[in-house]
């Protein structure tokens, strides 16, 4: 049973390009949430997605980022036009279901590092 | 927004010795859980605590969540060298299910 899977682990991209990030979740798992972690600071959350939907983007920059998570493929979070301040670690976690409790936290994968030159 | 205090922000121990580390908030906050983040990994999920008073153990950790609601504890009994890491602590609002993150306790260890 695979865990959350993220790709690519390591993203390097110059100023002004585009950064796809993908986040397959856990078999069974239709939630999904990004997190950013900035060096040596916690995780500080960006959204929130079902299949289909957006639930909760609360922590989303208003101009550049975008989340989608489709009936068929990864969740795929997108950084336009990339800058110096974007470097960061970008983890996704998947759960079965959108309420919580014992079994049914989040998992998370193992993050996208991605340094914008 | 909402923040978290998390301290000790470091510390560094014999092996052995117990650990112990905690988070304050001025909000309430209705789940608790801590977390350890290995270099290079994402975090995983050491314990859960959902109710005010909570004590609950893992092997050798222990954790509780506070009366108030707004602080939790994490003990770490016997430290060996592979608890090095990063702890963080999280809570969750009663509505919602984004997670609130500490700034992290960095924990190293002295064989």
């Amino acid at each position: 049973n695979a865990g959350v899977m993220q790709n690519p682990r390591h993203l390097v991209r110059r100023r002004g390009q585009e950064a796809r990030l993908r986040c397959s979740p856990m078999k069974g798992h239709s939630h999904v949430y990004w997190y950013r972690q900035l060096p040596e600071e916690g995780l500080k959350f960006m959204v929130y997605l079902q299949k289909e939907n957006i639930i909760d983007e609360s922590g989303m920059p208003k101009e550049r980022f975008s989340a989608e998570f489709p009936k068929e493929g990864p969740s795929i979070l997108r950084i336009q036009q990339v800058v110096r301040g974007d470097s960061a670690a970008y983890f996704c976690a998947s759960s079965p279901v959108g309420y919580y409790g014992t079994n049914t936290e989040a998992f998370f994968g193992q993050g996208t590092r991605l340094t914008v030159v | 927004g909402q923040q978290l205090n998390q301290s000790p922000q470091s510390m560094f121990i014999q092996e052995g010795e117990d650990v112990s580390m905690n988070c304050t908030s001025s909000s309430i906050f209705n789940t608790w859980l801590w977390y350890k983040q290995d270099p290079g990994e994402g975090p995983v999920l050491l314990i859960a605590l959902y109710k005010a008073g909570e004590l609950t153990s893992n092997g050798r950790l222990t954790a509780q969540f506070g009366i108030t609601r707004k602080d939790s504890f994490l003990n770490i009994s016997a430290s060996i060298p592979s608890d090095v890491g990063i702890y963080f602590c999280a809570g969750r609002r009663e509505y919602g299910n984004k997670l609130v993150f500490g700034a992290g306790t960095i924990l190293r260890v002295k064989s």
